[in-house]
């Protein structure tokens, strides 16, 4: 079973539209957890970590349920400019897993 | 302040020959990984160190060999390239959150 798993999309949402992601990770002994996004052919980027309590940044909000190991990623008023990959990504102990990215296509 | 710098950018190699990427950050960082993403598996942990002259393994960690002789610097050696090792390598330091390097482009042919 993978460490981290997420919906690869691809998803295709209009200019403004409000879109989620989701994620799910295997380890209940994992500590500390990560969106990153990742754009063509360039490294990953960290968009934002996530907390127990759940936490804003402007336009993005990220959840975490530990009891049902669930991570999300909430990106309201999409911009052309969030058009990536969005990787969720899961620490335990000094390593970190990474999903294998969901794809996000903002159209005009 | 450059960050993470990885060195090369590109490289072909044949099967059977051998290599190093280095990898350097400025950022005093104790922690440093590097990653092969390949396409559909997402970035994978080959080997990482928590501070100047450690390693450990990661999730593939054969083939490639480490050092971290300088804090600064993680090397990852490729001792007999095999064409199963062609792939970007991302490399990264941290004290909490990751910061990633440009990456290494390899083909091996």
């Amino acid at each position: 079973r993978k460490e981290v798993e997420q919906d690869p999309g691809p998803f295709n949402v209009p200019e403004g539209a409000t879109v989620a992601f989701n994620c799910t990770y295997s380890n209940s002994a994992s500590q500390s957890f990560f969106w990153y996004r990742q754009d063509c052919r360039k490294e990953p980027k960290l968009l934002m970590s996530v907390y127990s309590s759940g936490n804003e940044d402007g336009r993005f909000t990220a959840q975490l349920n530990r009891a049902s190991q669930y991570i999300s990623l909430l990106i309201r008023d999409s911009k052309l400019s969030d058009s990536a990959t969005y990787l969720c990504v899961v620490k335990v102990g000094n390593q970190f897993y990474f999903g294998t990215g969901t794809s996000l296509t903002v159209i005009p | 302040n450059a960050g993470v710098t990885q060195t090369p950018k590109f490289r072909v190699l044949k099967t059977g020959q051998s290599m190093t990427l280095l990898c350097a950050q400025d950022m005093n960082h104790e922690y440093m990984y590097w990653y092969r993403q390949d396409p559909g598996m997402g970035l994978r942990l080959i080997h990482y160190s928590v501070g100047e002259g450690t390693t450990a393994k990661g999730e593939v960690p054969d083939g490639y060999n480490v050092s971290r002789l300088k804090k600064q610097n993680f090397l990852l050696g490729l001792e007999s390239a095999a064409p199963s090792q062609t792939s970007v390598y991302f490399c990264a330091s941290r004290n909490y959150e990751q910061y990633f390097g440009p990456g290494t482009r390899l083909t091996v042919t």
